[in-house]
């Protein structure tokens, strides 16, 4: 398997405009999470989903972010409006059920609003 | 609100040398551990897990985790250069199979080990 693959790698948009990040999770895999990076508050997780349902969601830092998926295979995060402080990278990871196991990560997106 | 903290660093030892990195957390019901690696610009991947009390040795890398205590420690022997990165803990609820995955992260260790 190829990993957890996440596109853009980058993304550079100017503030006002709607993002879309991308994620694949690994094949297999019932858990998928959306986590942000930042100097400042560190790795924080957005959301989660098992098995294509949202399941908490609290860690959206508000309602210009949006996350969806449709099927076991792809996710989106969406931010729209954007906004500079929304600057970071943005990983997606995913995981099995099964009990102690390990969360996979992608490459992340590193996302400039300017 | 889960916390987890790690000592602040950064932390610059010897090649050679044995790294110590020290992680605690809030939250008594955590039920697993772990420690990830993260070089500058890439993504975090995971070195150690660990899910009971006592030590777990993988290569040069040593989890310990003390559950009364709170406590989760990486020691890191014979340093290289090529260990230099961010270590981040970060522990996982567990509960009942529906937070697998779910990781609460420490603010990370900065590494150095310098030749």
């Amino acid at each position: 398997d190829a990993g957890v693959i996440q596109s853009p790698r980058h993304e550079v948009t100017e503030m006002g405009q709607e993002v879309t990040l991308r994620c694949k999770p690994i094949s297999g895999h019932d858990y998928l999470f959306w986590y942000r990076q930042t100097m400042m508050r560190g790795l924080e997780l957005l959301i989660y989903f098992n098995n294509n349902v949202p399941i908490d969601d609290s860690g959206m830092p508000e309602d210009r972010f949006s996350a969806k998926m449709p099927n076991a295979s792809f996710s989106t995060l969406k931010i729209q409006p954007s906004e500079p402080r929304d600057s970071a990278v943005y990983f997606c990871a995913s995981s099995w059920v099964w009990e102690n196991t390990e969360a996979f990560f992608g490459q992340g997106t590193r996302l400039t609003v300017v | 609100q889960k916390e987890v903290e790690q000592n602040s660093g950064p932390l610059s030892v010897p090649e050679g040398a044995i790294a110590s990195l020290n992680c605690t957390y809030s939250d008594r019901g955590s039920q697993s551990f772990f420690w990830y690696r993260q070089y500058s610009g890439k993504s975090p991947e995971l070195i150690m897990s660990i899910y009971s009390n006592g030590d777990k040795e993988d290569g040069r890398f040593t989890a310990q985790l003390n559950k009364a205590s709170q406590y989760v420690s990486l020691l890191i022997r014979d340093s290289q250069p090529s260990d230099s990165a961010t270590y981040l803990c970060a522990v996982n609820e567990g509960a009942g199979g529906t937070s697998y995955g779910k990781l609460t992260f420490g603010q990370g260790t900065i590494l150095t080990v310098h030749p």
